[in-house]
């Protein structure tokens, strides 16, 4: 079955940078997008379209894609970051939605 | 400003079907372009896409659970019904519907607004 894999955490200490790839087969056809979910609240769209930030999500979210791994960078990590970051996409052939296992991102 | 609300049983039985409602506002399903989605999240587990349905009856649903749902619109009513059969403990979740992202009046395989979600625990 197809799949999105993301690494199930991530630390960084504030003010670094933090990567969060995600990667799967089709993604050279298919847009990535990124969502943040923090405990008991539903997801926010961070990123669509691989790399556009809808309006009011902080410039220091961002996203990139090189081949089959798309990755959303979070610069300047703030304590207010720490949640779970989910990637999403489509099969290949744009027929059903997809989720990766989602990242759990730590601030130390 | 569009805002979607998800309804329906808080508990249901093992072999029981499972009816929620989405009840939005601020957009229109007879709208082109315009898509409305469920996902669900077992506690402490990954977010799981269920099916999209779309302005234009499309209706799309998760291979590996497309034997168990069923998903409608009633634009005048501006609501979408997810149902889903057989009913299972594995089923408990936290249910979210959610607007697609529309892009230019093109729709993407995404969700830009999501609902509050709707906890279903499937017990005997």
């Amino acid at each position: 079955s197809y799949e999105l894999t993301q690494p199930p955490s991530v630390s960084v200490s504030p003010g670094q940078t933090a990567r969060i790839t995600c990667s799967a087969d089709a993604l050279p056809k298919q847009f990535g997008y990124w969502y943040q979910q923090k405990p008991g609240q539903a997801p926010v769209l961070l990123i669509y379209k691989d790399t556009e930030r809808p309006s009011g999500i902080p410039e220091r979210f961002s996203g990139s894609s090189s081949g089959t791994t798309v990755t959303l960078t979070i610069s300047g990590v703030q304590a207010e970051d720490e949640a779970d970051y989910y990637c999403q996409s489509a099969d290949s052939s744009g027929t059903y939605v997809l989720f990766g296992g989602g990242t759990k991102l730590t601030v130390l | 400003q569009i805002t979607l609300k998800e309804s329906g049983p808080t508990l249901v039985k093992p072999t029981q079907t499972l009816t929620l409602t989405c009840t939005f506002s601020g957009f229109s399903l007879s709208t082109s372009g315009v898509g409305v989605g469920w996902i669900r999240q077992p506690p402490g587990k990954a977010l799981e896409w269920l099916a999209l349905i779309y302005w234009n009856d499309d209706k799309r649903y998760s291979p590996s659970l497309k034997s168990r749902l069923t998903i409608t619109k009633d634009t005048s009513k501006n609501q979408v019904v997810l149902s889903m059969t057989n009913m299972d403990p594995v089923d408990t979740a936290t249910y979210y519907c959610a607007h697609s992202l529309t892009i230019f009046g093109v729709v993407m395989d995404a969700f830009d607004i999501w609902g509050q979600g709707t906890m279903v625990t499937v017990s005997s």
